[in-house]
């Protein structure tokens, strides 16, 4: 059984760029929730994605975007950069929503 | 807005020794989970709770959820460098998302 994986691990990016971090799910996960983590802080929910259709949304403004295909992988996709979008970003898969969550290592994104 | 506050922030002991670390909120929770996340990994769910006043074991780690539903309490017996990390709270909010709580970094010392 693979667990969750996220790729890259680390990025670097300027600001008003655009990025796109990707999660592969545990198998036979369907649900998909990506976090973000400040550092020091606990992860703040940014949405989450079941059977590909957005299931749920934190307090994340539109330049936050995402998508999951068939195979349950997800994309979590932001547009125009800003400083503050540094943090690491976790994905999590479940078989249900708030059931138990599988997190995967993150994405470390760093906004110079 | 529903938020859960952990205390303490930073909890720095030696090994063998007790500490509790608490999960506290106004807002009521249908169930709560506890993680626990190491530097450079996600966090891994420690237990899940649903039932005010439920408590559970698992080996050394104590939880306990409130009567309320409401807050919840990790007690660790005789810590180990080994529990070292950062205890991370998450309830179901009555907005159906996961709200994770504010963290407590723990740093048990040989």
């Amino acid at each position: 059984e693979t667990g969750v994986t996220q790729s890259p691990t680390h990025l670097i990016k300027t600001r008003g760029q655009q990025v796109t971090l990707r999660c592969s799910s545990q198998s036979g996960h369907n649900t998909v929730s990506w976090y973000q983590q400040a550092l020091g802080q606990g992860p703040q929910f940014i949405f989450q994605y079941y059977r590909e259709e957005e299931n749920g949304r934190g307090n994340f403004p539109p330049r936050f975007s995402g998508l999951q295909f068939p195979n349950y992988s997800s994309e979590l996709n932001v547009n125009a950069l800003e400083l503050d979008d540094s943090a690491l970003y976790l994905c999590a898969s479940s078989l249900r929503r708030h059931n138990e969550q599988f997190f995967g290592p993150g994405t470390r994104l760093t906004v110079l | 807005t529903q938020l859960l506050e952990q205390s303490p922030q930073f909890l720095s002991i030696q090994e063998g020794e007790n500490l509790t670390v608490y999960c506290n909120s106004s807002s009521v929770f249908s169930s709560l989970q506890w993680y626990r996340q190491e530097p450079g990994e996600g966090p891994v769910l420690l237990v899940t709770v649903v039932t005010g006043g439920e408590v559970k074991k698992l080996k050394r780690l104590t939880f306990q959820f409130g009567d309320a539903r409401k807050d919840s309490s990790l007690h660790i017996t005789a810590a180990q460098p080994g529990d070292t990390g950062l205890y991370l709270c998450a309830g179901v909010g009555n907005t159906d998302k996961l709200i994770f709580g504010t963290g407590t970094r723990l740093q048990v010392f040989p």
